[in-house]
């Protein structure tokens, strides 16, 4: 099983819909995560990062953590063409500074 | 530009030979974390470091590679007598601190082997 895993797509949404992207964790002491934006080519981008329970919302961006399930949720609302990259889960493991990427979700965001 | 800074962006180098890749991490940054993306592939951790010490080299390869962060100027990971396989990108990361902060990446060095 790997350590976190997602969808690799491409999930392909109309503009101006809501994206879901989800990722799933195995390691339940794990306590931090956060999710990144990366266009081809270029560097992860830091979008949103969450450490209780719960929703957490920045503008257009709501991440959903489910600790009990091992599950953390990015919702992206009125989605746009900009939106379109890959979008990469990172969970901190229990005790360490590290984090560990699942290998992403290309979404695509159509006209 | 007070944002985590890499170079070269971009570097070539012939089997055997050795490549430097510089970082300076974010202002008010002591924390500086490398990760290696492969072609077609996730990003990999492969070493922590703060200044003058190694917390975490549990990604680094067994040989050829090294890392380091002095007093002064920026953490460099160094990889000698490069092989094909050494191509990618090869990503540094910066965070205030030591736990579940989160970590902001410089723009990446692309590294090519002929």
């Amino acid at each position: 099983q790997k350590e976190v895993e997602q969808n690799s797509g491409p999930l392909s949404v109309p503009e101006g819909a809501i994206a879901s992207l989800n990722c799933t964790y195995s390691d339940r002491g794990s306590q931090s995560f956060f999710w990144y934006r990366q266009y081809s080519g270029k560097s992860p981008e830091l979008i949103m990062f969450i450490y209780s329970n719960g929703d957490k919302e920045d503008g257009r961006f709501t991440a959903q953590l489910n600790k009990a399930s091992q599950y953390v949720s990015l919702l992206i609302r009125d989605s746009q063409p900009s939106d379109s990259a890959t979008y990469l889960c990172a969970v901190n493991p229990p005790t360490a500074s590290k984090l560990t990427f699942g290998t992403g979700t290309r979404l695509q965001v159509t006209l | 530009n007070a944002g985590v800074m890499q170079n070269p962006r971009h570097l070539v180098r012939r089997r055997g030979q050795e490549a430097r890749l510089r970082c300076s991490p974010m202002k008010g940054h002591s924390h500086v974390y490398w990760y290696r993306q492969l072609p077609e592939e996730g990003l990999k951790f492969m070493v922590y470091l703060q200044k003058e010490n190694i917390i975490d080299e549990s990604g680094m390869p067994k040989e050829r590679f090294s890392a380091e962060f002095p007093k002064e100027g920026p953490s460099i990971l160094r990889i000698q007598q490069v092989v094909r396989g050494d191509s990618a990108a090869y990503f540094c990361a910066s965070s205030p601190g030591q736990g579940p902060y989160p970590q902001h990446f410089g723009d990446g060095t692309r590294l090519s082997i002929l």
